[in-house]
């Protein structure tokens, strides 16, 4: 089955230590993306990549970063210098920018 | 910029009601519209789109059309089921030599009661 897959479902986590969350796609889908979700509101996007091995910052990259070294792989870091880390984080991907396939999601609690 | 709008939530219906979630949106270009479903505890699944004006999405008995005119697409439903209880969010997509993204409205929660 194609699809996006995210790992682990949820996550805890010390304030002040980073933490990486997985997100892969079999969709041979070239472009890739990630959304902080907080209560309430919409999804805001944090970074996304269009090709192995560029990527561009979304609307909140601060405290975050990414990697796209292999076409199906976009993982997220969430360093110590986010203020609010505490969120639901989605990873979508997309042929072409438009319509985008979200991954189930993770609930990242930093305390 | 490039903006979303919906009816703020959260909306309560009977099963079998009729349903209208609103949706506006102000975009420079000429953008493609849709509408995406988020049940408690996952991802957002696409559930229709709408790629230019006068068009109509639909899906599991949902439909929305473009209207340009009014700057709207909004999502209609005939007749709600208890399963149909989640998020909308309504989402715009503008092309732009490769800067696209898209935009998402803050959503709206659905609750449907038997």
């Amino acid at each position: 089955d194609g699809g996006i897959t995210q790992s682990p479902k949820y996550l805890f986590r010390k304030e002040g230590q980073n933490v990486t969350l997985s997100c892969e796609q079999n969709l041979n889908h070239d472009a890739m993306y990630w959304y902080r979700q907080d209560p309430g509101q919409g999804l805001r996007l944090i970074y996304y990549s269009q090709i192995v091995n560029d990527f561009q910052k979304g609307d909140i990259a601060e405290g975050y970063s990414v990697s796209r070294e292999k076409k199906e792989s976009f993982p997220l870091t969430v360093t110590s210098a986010q203020k609010n880390p505490t969120a639901f984080y989605l990873c979508a991907s997309s042929l072409q920018g438009d319509e985008q396939y979200f991954g189930p999601g993770t609930r990242l609690t930093v305390t | 910029g490039d903006s979303v709008t919906q009816m703020e939530g959260p909306v309560t219906l009977s099963e079998e009601a009729f349903l209208t979630i609103n949706c506006t949106y102000t975009a420079t270009g000429y953008p493609s519209l849709f509408w995406y479903v988020q049940y408690p505890g996952e991802g957002l699944q696409l559930l229709l789109k709408a790629t230019k004006a006068d068009d109509k999405g639909s899906n599991k008995g949902f439909e929305a059309t473009y209207r340009k005119e009014t700057t709207s697409f909004h999502l209609e439903k005939g007749s709600v089921q208890v399963s149909d209880s989640a998020v909308y969010f309504c989402a715009l997509w503008v092309p732009n030599f490769g800067n696209e993204k898209l935009t998402f409205g803050t959503g709206t929660r659905l609750t449907i009661i038997p």
